[in-house]
């Protein structure tokens, strides 16, 4: 039961142009959504999340949009850079205290960034 | 200085086996975890524990047993491989006990090839 879905495997940009990365979820419990960062032969990293009460978050050349009725966020990446290129996990979770609040990862996306 | 660290960082062995994978984070957080990635790139969580206690335990068999001596540590010990135990483990740390808005960090992963 994949309640993240990463559709698209991969994603090929040339530098400097905008990066769109997406992201769907079935759970409408999810009330909290980050993406990271993985590179090869390392861990994910933390890049940006977002508050299901928010439809917008920036960070620099980052910037997650949400919507909720949709069931959809997207990561833009503007300008993308040749270092960008990575795998992205889009991850949610429910909120709350329980020890049903764990993250649950899509499946990610491999980002190639062309110089 | 490695925030989360785990080895090795690749462990061939046969099926029948029994391993482990050692992880121990510096970054004093409360919470850690194992995550596996398999073939099929999702990341999902097998176990979490707080402070040495067992708060997430996923639907996995019982040949996997989590061992956190202290806080810092959190080692996994597979007996009886399997081929289909075949997967990069990760190995997390956060600060919250149950981190549905705070990130995670992560170690830079196990590549376990059972043959």
């Amino acid at each position: 039961d994949q309640q993240v879905k990463q559709n698209s495997p991969s994603l090929s940009v040339q530098e400097g142009r905008i990066s769109i990365l997406n992201c769907d979820y079935t759970n409408s419990m999810f009330d909290y959504f980050l993406w990271y960062k993985k590179y090869p032969a390392e861990g994910p990293t933390f890049l940006i999340s977002i508050s299901s009460i928010k439809d917008k978050n920036e960070d620099g050349r980052f910037t997650v949009f949400l919507n909720k009725s949709a069931k959809h966020l997207s990561l833009h990446i503007v300008p993308s850079q040749p270092g960008d290129s990575a795998v992205y996990f889009c991850a949610a979770s429910p909120g709350g205290t329980g020890a049903n609040s764990k993250l649950t990862f899509g499946k990610g996306i491999t980002l190639s960034v062309r110089p | 200085d490695t925030a989360v660290s785990q080895t090795p960082k690749y462990l061939v062995t046969q099926m029948g086996n029994d391993k482990s994978i050692k992880c121990e984070q510096n970054l004093g957080h409360d919470t850690m975890y194992w995550y596996k990635q398999d073939s099929k790139k999702f990341l999902k969580i097998m176990f979490s524990y707080n402070n040495k206690e067992l708060i997430i335990n996923e639907t996995v068999p019982n040949r996997f047993s989590p061992k956190s001596p202290d806080k810092a540590h959190l080692n996994l010990h597979i007996n009886s491989l399997e081929l289909g135990d075949s997967a990069v483990y990760f190995c997390a740390s956060s600060q919250v006990r149950f981190p549905t808005n705070e990130k995670l960090f992560f170690g830079s992963g196990t590549q376990l090839s059972v043959l």
